[in-house]
């Protein structure tokens, strides 16, 4: 157990409707990080906060938003939602503000587009 | 452009066999090398980092290899075990904020 919880664990929608999925990062890590994996495309990097304010940016569409919020839970936005965003969605969690150092990844949201 | 690359191919060793994984990047200039294990359905396992200026890294059976002149990482598992079985990632950060994955390879170890 890595100590990052993500709700839910599976949603199922349908195309065009929006979702939010949410990650509790371990105690005292202030950096939280979102990845989307499909089987086709690997790990992405989406975006990462640190203490609340966003620090990097990946090949996020402009479809999806994320914050993080006083209490560092964070959570991904996802609209407009299309077939191709079926997906599994990790949460990272590491106590630093940069790259150097291990990243916490939590159990994982499946998403299902249909 | 940039990329990391690993086997697509899946790597099949004989139990008790010593398993070796390579991460090869380009237009890169990494600051740390991690390697994560992924079991299916289930978040990345961070196993080691090593930075730029280190070539050499171990942990109980794992070794990671650095070689920023050829700009590849080798992962080794000793004694491999069927447990070992599973997908391993190699990731990229260049001292920033961006930590970049690579695809993985897939690791069986038969009995």
């Amino acid at each position: 157990d890595s100590g990052v919880t993500q709700t839910p664990k599976h949603l199922i929608t349908a195309t065009g409707q929006r979702v939010t999925l949410r990650c509790s990062p371990r105690s005292g890590d202030l950096s939280v990080y979102w990845y989307q994996q499909s089987l086709d495309q690997g790990l992405q990097f989406l975006i990462q906060y640190y203490n609340g304010e966003e620090r990097a940016k990946g090949n996020i569409l402009e479809r999806f938003s994320a914050q993080q919020f006083p209490d560092l839970h964070s959570e991904l936005n996802l609209s407009s939602l299309e077939l191709g965003d079926s997906a599994l969605y990790f949460c990272a969690s590491s106590g630093v503000i940069a790259g150097g150092s291990e990243q916490f990844f939590g159990p994982g949201t499946r998403l299902t587009v249909l | 452009s940039q990329k990391i690359e690993q086997n697509s191919e899946a790597l099949n060793i004989q139990e008790g066999k010593t398993a070796t994984l390579t991460c090869n990047y380009t237009n890169y200039s990494p600051a740390y090398l991690q390697w994560y294990r992924q079991d299916p359905g289930r978040g990345p396992v961070f196993l080691l980092l090593i930075r730029e200026n280190e070539k050499e890294k171990r942990k109980e059976r794992l070794k990671v290899t650095f070689d920023t002149t050829l700009k590849q990482s080798l992962f080794h598992i000793t004694a491999s075990q069927p447990a070992d079985s599973a997908t391993y990632l190699c990731a990229l950060n260049t001292g920033g904020f961006k930590t970049i994955f690579g695809a993985g390879t897939r690791l069986f170890v038969k009995a």
